[in-house]
């Protein structure tokens, strides 16, 4: 069993639709959980950083952790095309003031069409 | 937040033959990490490398398959050495950077490698 799982799609969406991504894992000791979007050919770009559970919203994304499902989520409101990207959840043990070691999924292709 | 570079972006090689990737942080940073994304597949962490240490690998990665150097805070490079076509992937430097009160990491843009 994975560590991390994560859905790879592909997702499509009309622009303004609601995405909801998610990502389950195994391993009760992760403490900080993050999503990072990639746009091909392109690193990982950090979009929300999560520690223990509980919501966290930033404009239009919010990210929700359930510690006691061992269960995340990113959702995008109003999607729009230029959110159209692969979308990686990671998560990380507490170290104390390092991340140390990320344990990524695999991503989830992203497409919003017009 | 840091500012990573890599060299080269992306290379096509030989079977056999070895290819150092380079990666520039315009800050000091203690820790450095190198990740390997293969297609279809989640970023592996190959190793951590701290400046003034040897490198700490990750279960499955050996130095003599991928040798990495750290002669300062700012830079790092990894090898990849006698390369079979299993080793095409993208490979990725990250940092971790002290940001609006939290620990972030951040990556740089890749090196996309074919091994023919």
């Amino acid at each position: 069993q994975k560590e991390v799982e994560q859905d790879p799609g592909p997702l499509s969406v009309p622009e303004g639709a609601i995405v909801s991504l998610n990502c389950t894992y195994s391993n009760s000791a992760f403490q900080y959980f993050m999503w990072y979007r990639q746009y091909s050919r392109k690193g990982p770009e950090l979009l929300m950083y999560t520690y223990s559970s509980g919501n966290k919203e930033d404009g239009r994304f919010t990210a929700q952790v359930d510690k006691s499902s061992k269960y995340i989520s990113l959702f995008i409101r109003d999607s729009q095309p230029s959110d159209s990207a692969t979308y990686l959840c990671a998560m990380s043990l507490d170290r104390g003031s390092t991340l140390g070691r990320l344990y990524f999924g695999r991503g989830t292709q992203l497409t919003v069409w017009p | 937040s840091a500012v990573i570079s890599q060299k080269p972006s992306r290379d096509i090689c030989q079977r056999g033959t070895s290819l150092t990737i380079q990666c520039q942080v315009d800050s000091q940073v203690t820790m450095m990490f190198w990740y390997r994304q293969q297609p279809g597949q989640s970023l592996t962490l190959i190793a951590t490398a701290n400046q003034g240490s040897e490198a700490t690998y990750e279960s499955g990665f050996v130095i003599d398959k991928f040798p990495i150097s750290r002669p300062n805070l700012t830079f790092s490079t990894l090898t990849v050495s006698n390369m079979s076509p299993e080793d095409s992937s993208i490979y990725l430097c990250s940092v971790e950077d002290w940001r609006h009160g939290n620990t972030e990491a951040f990556f740089g843009q890749g090196t996309r490698l074919t091994v023919v």
